[in-house]
């Protein structure tokens, strides 16, 4: 799996667009690119993923860089219950997952 | 549909002892896996399992076991509890590998002392 850098921690007004940054130059040309969130005592919980587009759900967006070395998260209008740790995983050619220390989000009321 | 369900919830282990952390899906996945979680870490790859009878290594499976005898159960074994081993245990699954998404049990919390 691809390495992974993201900032140790990010914070957000309720309400207001969160776009949480991710590095994964070493990424091969089949790994697509996750993310997960864990909420407080959760397991984690998948929140999206793609390979070269950008991609949309009801959670969140996914900008993908064009060279794919990094992409962004957009969670739109943060609430109170997106406070978690996200996580972004390069990888998935080989089958496996692999997390790294994540991004804690704080949002502020 | 129950998911990925994780039982027991949480465990004290003496050092020594042995268990067996139970994982089962209902989503007729083939990919399983099995990771632990350090307070304040992110989470480790411990085994994965690729389906009925295929399981392979991950990061760290020194001190575990596992087996996967049908496609819903993934239980993974402790032998010889050690207080390295505290930490949070979570199972998941998948239906394609790391293409698609992935289901996470609730987790077990274990502890030896």
């Amino acid at each position: 799996d691809a390495k992974t850098t993201q900032p140790n921690s990010m914070e957000s007004n309720e309400e207001e667009p969160v776009h949480l940054p991710c590095n994964h130059s070493t990424i091969s040309g089949t790994d697509y690119i996750h993310w997960y969130r864990q909420l407080p005592s959760q397991g984690p919980e998948y929140v999206i993923h793609g390979l070269t587009s950008n991609v949309n759900n009801r959670m969140a967006s996914l900008a993908i860089a064009e060279d794919r070395k990094s992409s962004t998260l957009i969670l739109h209008r943060a609430t109170l219950r997106d406070a978690a740790v996200y996580y972004c995983i390069g990888g998935g050619s080989n089958y496996k997952l692999t997390f790294g220390k994540g991004t804690l989000l704080t949002v502020n009321p | 549909n129950a998911g990925v369900t994780q039982t027991p919830k949480f465990r004290i282990l003496k050092i020594g002892q042995s268990m067996t952390l139970q994982c089962t899906q209902d989503m007729n996945h083939n990919y399983m896996y099995w990771y632990r979680q350090d307070p304040g870490m992110g989470l480790k790859l411990i085994y994965y399992s690729v389906g009925a009878g295929i399981t392979d290594k991950g990061e760290v499976p020194n001190g575990y076991n596992v087996s996967r005898s049908t496609t819903e159960d993934f239980p993974l074994r402790l032998e010889l509890a050690a207080p390295s081993q505290t930490s949070v245990y979570f199972c998941a699954s998948s239906a394609t590998g790391g293409l698609t998404e992935a289901f996470f049990g609730q987790g077990t919390r274990l502890t030896v002392v």
